[in-house]
């Protein structure tokens, strides 16, 4: 069973970088495209961006100048990296898991870890 | 505003049929983009409903089922069951935005 669990730290302070890794069991990291998504309190969600196995990434454009997600297949493990944070990032992040074989498909999620940012 | 729009809320008593509806445009939905649906109880994260905007992930009950038709798509759940109040967000492709947009989410409540 693929599981998939967010860590790093629960309060960051306006400007500074969040870094969060996802530790992931049960599955090859050449399975799937590895994703960020995240969800603001009480609002909906949004994708941050993926890596896949070979390294590639992609993000959503607005956020792309201060995102970055790195693999390391050697742990298991794949990590985001958000500059300048603003309180406007404060959210849930949530690592999970894109089907290669269905564009888009999400399929498994970690629980989510909240991010707050505050001045 | 979400660039795929859903209804904020939608409500049914035990037994019925409700529908959800997510509307997009020639960017997305329209584009045969493929459109997903997932269902979030409160502290948890989504869970898979609806992939290719008609198969079910295997455990998901056949009450649940989806559509797409030009520009939008919708998700119908009959026998409405109390466990089935949740949120629920569809999700598409993007070719303007260049990103993966989700709907802002539809609150139903089984009455």
């Amino acid at each position: 069973q693929v599981q998939l669990q967010e860590s790093g730290p629960g309060l960051e302070k306006s400007s500074e970088t969040l870094s969060l890794t996802c530790t992931v069991s049960g599955a090859s990291m050449s399975s799937f495209y590895w994703n960020w998504i995240r969800q603001p309190p009480g609002k909906g969600l949004e994708w941050i961006g993926y890596i896949n196995y070979s390294g590639s990434s992609n993000f959503k454009p607005s956020l792309k100048s201060r995102a970055t997600i790195t693999l390391d297949p050697s742990k298991n493990q794949f990590s985001l990296r958000l500059t300048s944070m603003t309180a406007a990032d404060t959210a849930v992040y949530y690592c999970a898991t894109e089907a290669i074989a269905v564009a888009g498909m999400v399929e498994y999620w970690g629980q989510g870890t909240l991010v707050t940012v505050s001045s | 505003q979400s660039v795929l729009t859903q209804p904020p809320s939608v409500s049914g008593a035990p037994g019925q049929r409700v529908t959800i509806s997510c509307t997009g445009s020639s960017s997305n939905i329209g584009a045969a983009y493929d459109v997903h649906w997932y269902k979030q109880l409160p502290g948890t994260p989504p869970k898979l409903l609806i992939y290719g905007n008609r198969n079910r992930p295997s455990g998901v009950p056949d009450r649940f089922s989806g559509s797409k038709s030009g520009t939008s798509a919708s998700l119908a759940i009959t026998g409405l069951q109390p466990e089935d109040e949740a949120d629920y967000y569809c999700q598409s492709y993007d070719s303007s935005l260049r990103s993966w947009v989700f709907g802002g989410g539809t609150k139903l409540t089984v009455l």
